[in-house]
């Protein structure tokens, strides 16, 4: 059973559109991740949520935003979307405990903007 | 903040050829060091971590890592690969938050 969804597994949007992307788990798990992975590169944290604390990575454009309305359900909001955002967005969970951050990942989205 | 250095961008063996895939970062106080794999079409997930003690890890599936603080290192191995090794494989350093190598895609051939 999936335990961390995404949805959905493409998106395409125009350049300027605003987009959404989601993110659901079951685990019950105090941290959700938003990652951002272009071709060939690593994994890059955008932000995440611990409980309902908001945790921005400094380099992260303004453009990107999050939302955390429930333990259950994370979002990436992209307000206007650039050629350069095309990338895989990844969502992770983590129960939190220091020392001990195995990480859940959902499937992925792949975002392209046209 | 945190580097983490893949060696090898893509590795391409033959089946029951011994693998090794070097992991290299910048950090010299306390990590959590990780071994991330994708399989095609799926998602990331864990293949061994290392927080403490026994230097020596072993994972899932055959896997082991190998942590040589004197180094910065966490060299991933596996003696003898089959084709279902095929796959992307991610190294991770955790400080205070978990910081990803570029990946290294393993291509096993039958």
């Amino acid at each position: 059973d999936a335990m961390v969804i995404q949805n959905p597994r493409y998106q395409v949007t125009q350049f300027g559109k605003p987009v959404t992307l989601s993110c659901s788990q079951t685990l019950n798990h105090n941290v959700m991740y938003w990652y951002q992975q272009k071709s060939s590169q690593a994994p890059k944290l955008l932000f995440h949520y611990y409980d309902k604390d908001f945790n921005n990575e400094a380099d992260t454009p303004d453009n990107f935003q999050s939302r955390r309305p429930n333990t259950s359900f994370c979002f990436l909001d992209i307000r206007s979307p650039g050629l350069g955002d095309a990338a895989m967005y990844l969502c992770a969970t983590s129960r939190g405990d220091r020392g001990n951050e195995k990480l859940f990942f959902g499937s992925g989205t792949q975002l392209s903007v046209l | 903040a945190q580097s983490v250095s893949q060696h090898n961008h893509h590795v391409i063996l033959s089946e029951a050829a011994s693998l090794e895939l070097g992991c290299n970062y910048s950090y010299g106080g306390t990590v959590n060091l990780f071994w991330y794999v994708q399989y095609p079409g799926q998602h990331l997930q864990l293949l061994l971590k290392y927080f403490s003690g026994d230097p020596l890890v072993k994972g899932i599936k055959g896997f082991e890592a190998e942590f040589i603080k004197s180094k910065f290192s966490f060299n991933l191995r596996k003696p003898s690969v089959q084709w279902s090794d095929t796959a992307e494989y991610f190294c991770a350093v955790d400080d205070y938050k978990l910081s990803f190598g570029a990946g290294t895609t393993v291509t096993v051939r039958a």
